[in-house]
């Protein structure tokens, strides 16, 4: 079973000029998640789709950041524009539904996408 | 805020057990402890949680205390490759609930 998978791995771009990050999930994952570490920080939520729905955005840092999941399938990330403090990597983790009976939905994290913003 | 306490570091033989523990002296009876690691740039790796019994699988056993206020996170055989922050997190079976990552531990093994 494929695992999340995340592209780009590394995107490097300059101040103002935007940039997409995307997060494949694992299939049949209704919840999706993103976070984000910024350099010498810890690991902070972002927010959580459950298949196309925002569950929540409560970690979304400003109205510069907007994450879509059109189609309950993979999601995307939008920095616009992107300044210099967004510079970190971002992950993406899935889980599965909650009606699948699972008690506890373990999230599965990807590779990240690593961002530096110049 | 991370509702947890780990030592910052800690050092573990190749081959030994390597025993990292974590304070969770406010957990509530509804939340979980889980444990994932990050090895170098990678995203972090789902490894064990627990409710309140010990829990073993493939890669790690959990141990929780009786008061549920402290666990333990058993790598039984340490291997060069288990060198990597392991965080402990506390998070509750409510529906959706995000993690909250704290510093962790830095782990590393030596030969």
């Amino acid at each position: 079973e494929a695992g999340v998978t995340q592209f780009p791995s590394h995107s490097v771009i300059e101040k103002g000029q935007t940039v997409t990050l995307r997060c494949d999930p694992i299939s049949g994952h209704d919840n999706l998640y993103w976070y984000r570490r910024v350099m010498g920080k810890e690991i902070k939520f972002l927010l959580h789709f459950v298949k196309e729905s925002k569950q929540d955005e409560s970690g979304m840092p400003n109205n510069r950041f907007l994450a879509e999941r059109t189609g309950g399938t993979y999601s995307t990330l939008k920095v616009q524009p992107a300044e210099l403090e967004d510079s970190g990597v971002y992950f993406c983790a899935s889980s599965q539904d909650w009606d699948s009976g699972i008690l506890t939905d373990t999230q599965y994290f990807g590779p990240g996408t690593r961002l530096t913003v110049l | 805020d991370a509702k947890t306490t780990q030592p910052p570091s800690m050092d573990c033989a190749e081959g030994r057990a390597a025993n990292l523990p974590c304070n969770h002296s406010t957990i509530s009876g509804n939340e979980y402890v889980y444990w994932y690691r990050q090895i170098h740039s990678q995203g972090p790796q789902y490894i064990i949680h627990g409710l309140k019994n010990n829990e073993t699988n493939e890669m790690a056993s959990l141990i929780i205390t009786e008061d549920r206020k402290s666990s333990t996170l058993i790598l039984p055989h340490a291997t060069l490759r288990d060198t990597a922050v392991y965080y402990c997190i506390v998070r509750s079976d409510n529906y959706g609930q995000n993690f909250v990552f704290g510093p962790g531990t830095r782990l590393s093994v030596l030969p």
